[in-house]
Parts: structure tokens; C-alpha cells; sequence
């Protein structure tokens, strides 16, 4: 099976900062690698696939980077909206889907 | 306007069954693959089974595997998941997901949840 494993796993930061989640995969899986956003008692929401691709309606602070096993969630200037928790997820192996541990994004 | 609504959900003693349903409307059903996730109460995302379009391709994660069964009726619009052996470990609110393809898989619509309790 092929692990994801996210840090950091909780982060503290404030309106306006630039934030980075990062995402490592235990093989190789090109660029197939998604990034949802979950806020409590909600479902998830899709924000990049592909590794790079934007959802459409996602506001354009949102970017996503990487290929191979490491790859980057990046929010460029955090709005009180934001604050949530982010999952990567790896589409590489469709047999067996898997996602990070989440990091849980806090309001300083 | 896509739209995914799960039922089904509930208490259920350890050992028993339970069949989730998730409706669908607001796209052609039979055109896409379908997923189920859980989330156990605090914890993260765990996918648990999907289902191809024509069904022709079934796949679960090990921890559900010969105990939950997935199947979708496309002439109902509804995908289905069948829980036996239940255990306390099955605790979750499960979501199901459309999956669609563009360079890789990705789950692009989540229904809103139904959550299932396992406990005597």
C-alpha cells in the first residue's frame, strides 16, 4: 500500500500569512495527488488535483505543487475562511485510494 | 446542480448489519465511478470501497474487505454499501463521493455524511 504521510500534522497561523502543508508519498506516484479541505461537521471539498490543477470556484490563493513522492499545499495569503483541516490523497494506486493524517490549519 | 445524499445510517449492535444507500441526481450516475470514506469520530479520511460505472470493477480497503460489499443500481441513481460483521472500529460518518477522472482520479462531490455507531 502506498502511505501518505503529512506535516506538519497542526499549524498556528494568522490572517494574511503565507502557509505550506506538505505531503510525502512512500513511492513514487507521478502527479496524482489531490488536496482536500474538511471544516467541522462538513464534508470535504476539493481543492487541487492533479497535484497543480485548481477545482473550479477555488479562489486562486490556493496552489498545489510536486511530483513523485513530495508535493506542496500552499495558501498564499490565509483568510479567516481558511482555517480547517487539509487532506492529501494519493489516485495513483485507484485499487486502493489513501489519504494523509490530515493537518489541522488554527488561527494564532 | 450535483447532488449526493446518503442514508441509512444508525445504531447497530457489534456483529450486525447495516445497508448504507446514497442517492444520486444532477448527473449522469451510470457515467462515473462511485466511492465510499469514513471518518471515524475525531480522526481522518478513510476510503473504504469503490465501484466502477458498469460495476465491472470492485475494490475495498482491508479493513472492510469480505465484510462490506459495494453496488450501485444506475437505473435507481444509487450507490449502496452492505455492512456485516460490524465492529466497534466501523464507528464513522461515512461519505459517498463521484470520481471523476482528468489526469488521475480525484473525488469531486461528497454527500453530506450518515453516521454509523457500532456499540452493545
Amino acid at each position: 500500500d502506498i502511505q501518505m504521510t503529512q506535516s506538519p500534522s497542526s499549524l498556528s497561523a494568522s490572517v494574511g500569512d503565507r502557509v505550506t502543508i506538505t505531503c510525502r508519498a512512500s513511492q513514487s506516484i507521478s502527479s496524482y495527488l489531490n488536496w482536500y479541505q474538511q471544516k467541522p461537521g462538513k464534508a470535504p471539498k476539493l481543492l487541487i488535483y492533479a497535484a497543480s490543477s485548481l477545482q473550479s470556484g477555488v479562489p486562486s490563493r490556493f496552489s498545489g505543487s510536486g511530483s513523485g513522492t513530495d508535493f506542496t499545499l500552499t495558501i498564499s495569503s490565509l483568510q479567516p475562511e481558511d482555517f480547517a483541516t487539509y487532506y492529501c490523497q494519493q489516485s495513483y494506486s485507484t485499487a486502493m485510494y489513501t489519504f494523509g493524517q490530515g493537518t489541522k490549519l488554527e488561527i494564532k | 446542480e450535483v447532488q449526493l445524499v446518503e442514508s441509512g445510517g444508525g445504531l447497530v449492535k457489534p456483529g450486525g448489519s447495516l445497508r448504507l444507500s446514497c442517492a444520486a441526481s444532477g448527473f449522469t450516475f451510470s457515467s462515473y465511478s462511485m466511492n465510499w470514506v469514513r471518518q471515524a469520530p475525531g480522526k481522518g479520511l478513510e476510503w473504504v470501497s469503490s465501484i466502477s460505472s458498469s460495476s465491472s470493477y470492485i475494490y475495498y480497503a482491508d479493513s472492510v474487505k469480505g465484510r462490506f460489499t459495494i453496488s450501485r443500481d444506475n437505473a435507481k441513481n444509487s450507490l449502496y454499501l452492505q455492512m456485516n460483521s460490524l465492529r466497534a472500529e466501523d464507528t464513522a460518518v461515512y461519505y459517498c463521493a463521484r470520481d471523476r477522472v482528468d489526469y488521475g482520479d480525484y473525488f469531486d462531490y461528497w454527500g453530506q455524511g450518515t453516521l454509523v455507531t457500532v456499540s452493545s
